[in-house]
């Protein structure tokens, strides 16, 4: 089955920790993006990428990063310099001027 | 920033009827997009209308662009209990569309 997964489904970050956050497509697709959902609200653009071995910052990258070493794969870091964590991270793929396919998400909780 | 507001912000109405939410945004664009969202899920895509149409249809779905008012509508016809859900509007600021921004979104409730 065609499709975007992501992992893990729930995942939980002590004080000053860095998690990694997984995305896998096999759409083929060139582009790649992260968005943060919090409670009630859209969603915000923290990294996408075009192409294999590039991204560019969204709207709020800070405390975040990402790298694209496989067109497959687009893995998302949440560093300690992220203040406010805890939201539901969304990821998406994409033929370029196309829809937007996006993975179940993974909700972070800071404890 | 959020460039699409979707208006309005919550709607609740009886299985059957019709239900129409409406999104505004600022900039020009190629094309704007409607999605749906149930609850703790990620996206799905409904439709894609490109700036020089102004009508499309998917099934129960019917969208209409205004470019000249730089609004959007989406009407779902004969609601059921299952289209329960968010709906986000989301344009791509006439870069096109590598980088979509999305509204708030409407929070739709179908009572059976």
């Amino acid at each position: 089955d065609g499709g975007i997964t992501q992992s893990p489904k729930y995942l939980f970050r002590k004080e000053g920790q860095n998690v990694t956050l997984s995305c896998e497509q096999n759409l083929n697709h060139d582009a790649m993006y992260w968005y943060r959902q919090d409670p009630g609200q859209g969603l915000r653009l923290i990294y996408y990428s075009q192409i294999v071995n590039d991204f560019q910052k969204g709207d709020i990258a800070e405390g975040y990063s990402v790298s694209r070493e496989k067109k497959e794969s687009f893995p998302l870091t949440v560093t300690s310099a992220q203040k406010n964590p805890t939201a539901f991270y969304l990821c998406a793929s994409s033929i370029p001027g196309e829809e937007q396919f996006f993975g179940p998400g993974t909700r972070l909780t800071v404890l | 920033s959020q460039q699409g507001e979707e208006d309005p912000q919550a709607l609740s109405i009886q299985e059957g009827e019709n239900a129409t939410m409406n999104c505004s945004y600022k900039t020009s664009i190629n094309n704007l997009q409607w999605y749906r969202q149930n609850s703790g899920r990620g996206l799905v895509h409904l439709i894609l209308i490109r700036s020089n149409e102004r009508e499309k249809h998917s099934g129960r779905l019917r969208v209409t662009l205004d470019t000249s008012k730089k609004s959007s509508s989406l009407l779902i016809t004969a609601s059921r209990a299952a289209d329960t859900a968010s709906y986000f509007c989301a344009t791509d600021g006439g870069q096109g569309a590598q980088k979509l921004v999305f509204g708030q979104g409407t929070r739709l409730t179908i009572n059976p």
